[in-house]
């Protein structure tokens, strides 16, 4: 059965603290992987799409890498605004073009 | 900046009855999608709709549930006869010429089965 991983299941930093949160899958094929973020009682937010591996994207604080097995959510000098749930969703190839298989995320939490 | 619209924020409902939740995409999307979270657990997949039509539904879409796009900007989803195990959080979400790729997701409404 297709799976993603998602870890640590919950992660607390300092202000300032880097880390990186990890997307693992397991998978037939890939299409793409996405980073959602999701503030609570809140939808998720599009962060990135990643198609390849080696890919790397980026946006402020964050960049998402690709490998064949995995993707890394790295977080560099995150600040309290950046507490959140991170969730990491596959689309298939060979299969529907149109349905997202979610994690069940990170829930990070930056304190000040 | 463009964005999915839901209403209502939250539906209490008593089981068996009927709602609708209701959901504006993007304007210029082609792609609308149901998606649900059950508190504490995974988003999973609901359905899928393009070109007026279903594209792919999951096990959990049955016939208690449909959708409807009943005019250019509309996309519903109906829940007939309300169960206990559908309180959940509903997100509707739309995409462009990608696909599924870089969906954009609603706020959510949070229905309550009573």
């Amino acid at each position: 059965e297709d799976q993603v991983t998602q870890s640590p299941e919950a992660l607390r930093l300092q202000e300032g603290e880097s880390s990186s949160l990890n997307c693992s899958y397991t998978v037939s094929g890939l299409r793409g992987l996405f980073w959602y973020r999701q503030d609570p009682g809140k939808g998720p937010e599009f962060l990135f799409t990643l198609y390849s591996a080696g890919e790397e994207k980026e946006k402020e604080r964050l960049k998402a890498t690709l490998t064949k097995k995995e993707s890394f959510l790295h977080i560099t000098a995150p600040k309290p605004e950046d507490s959140a749930t991170y969730l990491c969703a596959v689309l298939l190839s060979g299969g529907s073009n149109y349905k997202l298989t979610f994690g069940k995320g990170t829930l990070l939490t930056v304190n000040p | 900046e463009p964005e999915v619209t839901q209403t209502p924020s939250h539906q209490v409902t008593q089981m068996g009855q009927e709602v609708i939740l209701r959901c504006v995409p993007i304007s210029n999307h082609l792609y609308f999608y149901w998606y649900r979270q059950i508190l504490g657990q995974k988003v999973e997949f609901l359905v899928s709709f393009y070109n007026n039509e279903i594209s792919e539904k999951s096990e959990i879409f049955d016939d208690q549930f449909s959708v409807e796009r009943p005019d250019g900007s509309n996309f519903t989803l109906k829940i007939r006869s309300t169960k206990l195990e559908d309180s959940a959080m509903y997100f509707c979400a739309s995409a462009g010429t990608g696909g599924a790729g870089g969906a954009f997701f609603g706020q959510g409404t949070r229905l309550t089965v009573v």
